[in-house]
Order: C-alpha cells, then structure tokens, then sequence
C-alpha cells in the first residue's frame, strides 16, 4: 500500500490565484480529513468527509472548498489564494469504526504571496 | 472532546527513558488517550492509544492514572531519531467523527 499520497509537495501562488491540493488513499478508508499546520502551531482541521458523497466543516474552513466523488480521492480547493493561507496542508484517513491509527500524509508546502 | 496540557518542552539524554506527561483533567468514559508525535515538517505519526488501561507496543508504553486525568507516554530507551514534537490527544470513541484535536505539543530533544 502507499498509504496517503498527496501533490504537490511544495507550491508557490500568487494572491487570487486558485489551485487544488491533491490527496489519495488506497487502504479504502472512509474518513478523510484536511489540516493545515502554521509555523509553530498545532494541526487545525479544515474540512473532512465520513464518505464519499458527505463532507463537513471543521475549526477553519473558509477561503477552501472540497469534494468527495470516489473513497480514495479527497481534493481541497482553494479558490481566490490570500496570504493567511501560506502554511503546509496535510491529509489523513482513518477506516470506519476505527479506533486505531490516524494515517497522515506527507503534506503540501503552500506559499501565496 | 477534552482538552489536554503538555509541558512546551523537555529534554532527555540518549539511551535514557522519556516520561512526557499529559493533564486530562476533563476525559469523560468514552474517551480515549492518544498520543502522536511529528518529526521535523513530516505528517504526524501514531504511537499508541488507551482507554483506561496501560498499553504498550513497539514504540511506547502508555501509562494512564487511575481516575483517567493524567497520562504519561514512555519512550523506554530514546533515540536521536525520537527528536520530535509529541502530541496527546483526548478523542471521544463510538459514533463521533474521529477528527483530532492537535494543541502545540511538547517538543522532545534527545541529546547525546
């Protein structure tokens, strides 16, 4: 299995531009899940999914949107990039009625300037 | 879920055990104690979690206290390599949604 894989690993955009950051899990997880880590700081969560078709919002959703059309896929979208944004995303997945490990990514270095 | 308090920092001599203590004053019954730990920028990692009773596993031993309020993650010989900011975490069990709940952690130097 390769786990949790996410593109790209570093990204560079400039303020309004829009992008998604990739994230895949081949141990068919149902739960998925965005974070977003600032210098210094804890994991805070953005968004995350119990299944494909059901996503809902955690602590710091605004400026992003995502979708969950397949089990595997969990894509996050940013669409006008601002600066508050600058930080590294990392994606997770956990099986159904898990109790057990959190997987998490590598993550996605994200600058906007 | 319950809210947890970790020392900012602490320090262990290579070979020697880390004892990383964790305050969890407000668990309820149904939640569990994990504890993760995340190396340099890499995605956090698990290492173990328990409900009431001590567990152990490859990497660490999680005592938990009695009444549930406290916690200690054991690291019994540590390495360079266990430099790390280390992460306890109170997650409700059954029927929630499983997200964490990450606060800043204890960063672990282990010097030589």
């Amino acid at each position: 299995n390769a786990g949790v894989t996410q593109t790209p690993k570093f990204r560079i955009l400039k303020i309004g531009q829009s992008m998604t950051l990739q994230c895949a899990q081949d141990m068919n997880h149902n739960y998925m899940y965005w974070y977003r880590q600032d210098p210094g700081m804890g994991l805070k969560l953005i968004y995350y999914s119990v299944g494909a078709g059901i996503t809902d919002k955690g602590e710091v959703p605004n400026g992003y949107n995502v979708s969950r059309s397949t089990t595997e896929d969990f894509p996050l979208r940013l669409e006008l990039a601002a600066p508050s944004q600058t930080s590294v995303y990392f994606c997770a997945s956990i099986e159904a009625g898990g109790l057990g490990e959190q997987y998490f990514g590598p993550g996605t270095r994200l600058t906007v300037t | 879920d319950a809210k947890t308090t970790q020392p900012t920092s602490m320090d262990c001599a290579e070979g020697r055990a880390a004892n990383l203590p964790c305050n969890h004053s407000t668990i309820s019954g149904n939640e569990y104690v994990y504890w993760y730990r995340q190396i340099h920028s890499q995605g956090p990692q698990y290492i173990i979690h328990g409900l009431k009773n001590n567990e152990t596993n490859e990497m660490a031993s999680l005592i938990i206290t009695e009444d549930r309020k406290s916690s200690t993650l054991i690291l019994p010989h540590a390495t360079l390599r266990d430099t790390a900011v280390y992460y306890c975490i109170v997650r409700g069990g059954g029927g929630s949604n499983y997200k964490l709940t990450f606060g800043k952690g204890t960063l672990l130097t282990v010097n030589p």
